[in-house]
């Protein structure tokens, strides 16, 4: 069966400084992982896709993830926080072709 | 318009209230999702249409009923709905076994 954790439902960082959203997934086979953002009042907008090619995904917005099979890890990381950063974060695998399984999400609160 | 528009962006009703909302994609994808998003809760799949056929309904109450009347159009009739069935209802549409792109949201509240 298929399922994602988001191990932090809240992570705060300065303006400036880096971003770790962590997401550890469960697959019987080689998953397709997406990291998706959602801003207040605003629908999801897609960040980045893994679909077994690289196994370091760039996205939009300098956000970048790593997949680590032996980790079971697909973790978001961005170098410097921006101000408009700040939303919640979802962490989601595909499943059976055309279902996505989420996770609870992440809140990033980033500080001036 | 470009992408996923959703209609009305809020709404209020009453538990005996009739109402619907509306999913429009402009992306010329074959399937099209609702989602339900509550509070403190995962997101959660609704229901799911391929080529304007439903294939997947997760157990959801029969007091929403959806319709797909064409690949760019969704509809969720609701009718006696309870207050907890507040929740933000996104839609979304995909290509395919492609990412899902979603649309903005109804912010629905019933009292």
């Amino acid at each position: 069966a298929q399922s994602v954790t988001q191990l932090d439902s809240h992570v705060s960082v300065s303006e400036g400084t880096p971003v770790l959203l962590r997401c550890n997934y469960s697959s019987s086979y080689s998953p397709s992982l997406f990291w998706y953002v959602q801003h207040p009042n605003k629908g999801l907008q897609l960040l980045l896709k893994y679909t077994s090619a690289a196994t370091l995904v760039k996205g939009i917005n300098g956000f970048e993830a790593e997949f680590k099979k032996s980790e079971t890890s697909f973790h978001l990381t961005k170098p410097s926080a921006h101000m408009s950063d700040a939303a919640e974060y979802f962490c989601v695998v595909l499943y059976n072709t055309d279902k996505l399984i989420f996770g609870t999400g992440t809140r990033l609160q980033v500080f001036p | 318009e470009t992408g996923v528009t959703q209609t009305p962006r809020h709404l209020v009703m009453g538990m005996t209230n009739k109402k619907s909302l509306k999913c429009e994609q402009h992306l010329g994808h074959n399937a099209m999702y609702w989602y339900k998003q509550s509070a403190k809760k995962p997101l959660e799949l609704m229901f799911v249409y391929s080529l304007e056929e439903r294939v997947e309904n997760n157990s959801v109450p029969s007091r929403f009923s959806p319709e797909c009347p064409n690949s760019s159009h969704l509809f969720l009739h609701l009718h006696t709905l309870q207050p907890e069935d507040s929740a933000l209802y996104l839609c979304a549409s995909s290509q395919d076994a492609h990412e899902q792109f979603f649309g903005p949201g109804t912010r629905l509240t019933v009292l």
